[in-house]
């Protein structure tokens, strides 16, 4: 199988910008997905196919990708986005798992 | 609107069976994959395996193959996650969650089943 990397914690003050980044050597190739998991609550999708916002994420967050990275950005970042965020991608030759990265932290300051 | 509405929290022995489930509404179960994850306390995500209800076409994780047994019933729109003999390590969180179509991606998640194995 593959890996994704993340960064075990990302700190911001509100009002500024978080980036969180995802490696990994298939994000080339296959889209990538973004999760945000609140303490005692499910995964949320935040980010679908590498950019794309489902509909009620608010337009703050935002993703991108570059070559064997994809990034998550939180722009104007509020208390209530402190959470666990996860990546997510798959194989391009249809292997399984479909996996996540480890987890990023996101405090507010 | 889409729910998934997970069975309650469970606490077991070693050795026994445990069978939980996702009671899913609002959509075509037939047509969407459902994926089950795995979260160990105080840990991350774990992709364990998705299933096709409407052939049960079924893929899971080689960490987990033979391990667990995902299924799903069409006519009462509920997906399955079964363990034939539990062990103390299997204790976690499990979330089910709705594949975007064909993408990996989960759209939609049911609230999470604790299961809790100790003797």
């Amino acid at each position: 199988s593959y890996e994704l990397t993340q960064p075990p914690s990302v700190s911001v003050s509100p009002g500024q910008t978080a980036r969180i980044t995802c490696s990994g050597d298939v994000l080339p190739k296959q889209y990538a997905y973004w999760y945000q998991q609140k303490p005692g609550q499910a995964p949320k999708l935040v980010i679908y196919r590498d950019s794309e916002r489902p509909s009620g994420i608010p337009e703050r967050f935002s993703g991108s990708s570059s070559g064997t990275t994809v990034t998550l950005t939180i722009s104007g970042v509020q208390a209530e986005d402190e959470a666990d965020y996860y990546c997510q991608s798959a194989d391009s030759s249809g292997t399984y798992p479909e996996v996540f990265g480890g987890g990023t932290k996101l405090t507010v300051l | 609107e889409v729910q998934l509405v997970q069975s309650g929290a469970e606490v077991k022995k070693p050795g026994e069976s445990l069978k939980i489930s996702c009671k899913a509404s609002g959509y075509n179960f037939t047509i969407y994959w459902i994926g089950w994850v795995r979260q160990m306390p105080g840990k991350g995500l774990e992709w364990m395996g998705i299933i096709y209800p409407d052939d049960s076409d079924i893929r899971y994780s080689p960490s987990f193959q033979g391990q667990v047994t995902i299924s799903a019933g069409k006519t009462i729109t509920t997906a399955y996650l079964q363990w034939s003999s539990l062990k103390a390590s299997d204790t976690a969180m499990y979330y089910c969650a709705r594949r975007i179509g064909t993408s990996p991606g989960f759209d939609y998640w049911g609230q999470g089943t604790l299961v809790t194995v100790s003797s």
